[in-house]
């Protein structure tokens, strides 16, 4: 059972342009919502994060937008550029059980020049 | 400033082996991840342990055993090595608490069975 589905698998973007990334979430005692940034041969980094008390966070390029009715949330970077090239995972967790992150499958980014 | 560190890098194991895979922390993290990560499947939490001497298992634990002697360390044991087994391995640690509940994760360890 996927309880956090993430999409598009892979996505190609021009340099300067809008990355968007979707994940929709199942468990509805969820609450806390971390995307994390993937380079080759690295362990995940946490990116940015958000707690369903409010519908976005902002932090430089980076964007996350959250649905609490839809129990979707997105992640947009603005001014894609080539060192953004990596794979994103969005993730949950439910507050009193440690981090036990529900990981999304993942998407390919690559930012063309 | 280490954070988490993950040995070995890589390993070749023969079906019916067994290794341990190593995972220290430096943050006085009371808890503590492994994680399998398949491609296209993104991360499978294998088992956790909220502070010495507690474990317990995550969503795929079959196959793996974990023992957390010391807040620093949590080794994952795996034993009859099987070739679905094939996967990079992700240690990760965090401090409980509503806010900085950032999960830091270490460099992986590659696994091969064949």
């Amino acid at each position: 059972q996927q309880q956090v589905k993430q999409s598009p698998q892979s996505l190609i973007v021009q340099k300067g342009g809008i990355s968007i990334i979707n994940c929709a979430y199942e468990n509805t005692a969820f609450d806390y919502f971390p995307w994390y940034q993937q380079f080759p041969g690295k362990g995940p980094a946490l990116l940015i994060a958000i707690r369903p008390d409010v519908s976005e966070k902002k932090e430089g390029r980076f964007t996350i937008s959250f649905n609490k009715s839809a129990k979707q949330f997105s992640l947009h970077i603005m001014d894609s550029q080539p060192g953004d090239s990596a794979t994103y995972f969005c993730a949950a967790s439910k507050g009193g059980g440690g981090n036990k992150l529900t990981f999304g499958t993942g998407t390919q980014l690559k930012v063309e020049l | 400033n280490a954070g988490v560190t993950q040995t070995p890098k890589f390993r070749i194991l023969k079906i019916g082996q067994s290794m341990t895979l190593q995972c220290a922390q430096d943050m006085n993290h009371n808890y503590m991840y492994w994680y399998r990560q398949d491609p296209g499947m993104g991360l499978k939490l294998i088992y956790y342990s909220v502070g010495a001497g507690i474990t317990d298992k995550g969503e795929v634990p079959n196959g793996y055993n974990v023992s957390r002697s010391t807040t620093e360390d949590f080794p994952l044991r795996l034993e009859l090595a099987a070739p679905s087994q094939t996967s990079v391995y992700f240690c990760a640690s965090s401090s409980p608490g509503e806010v900085n509940t950032e999960a830091f994760f270490g460099q992986g360890t590659r696994l091969t069975v064949v």
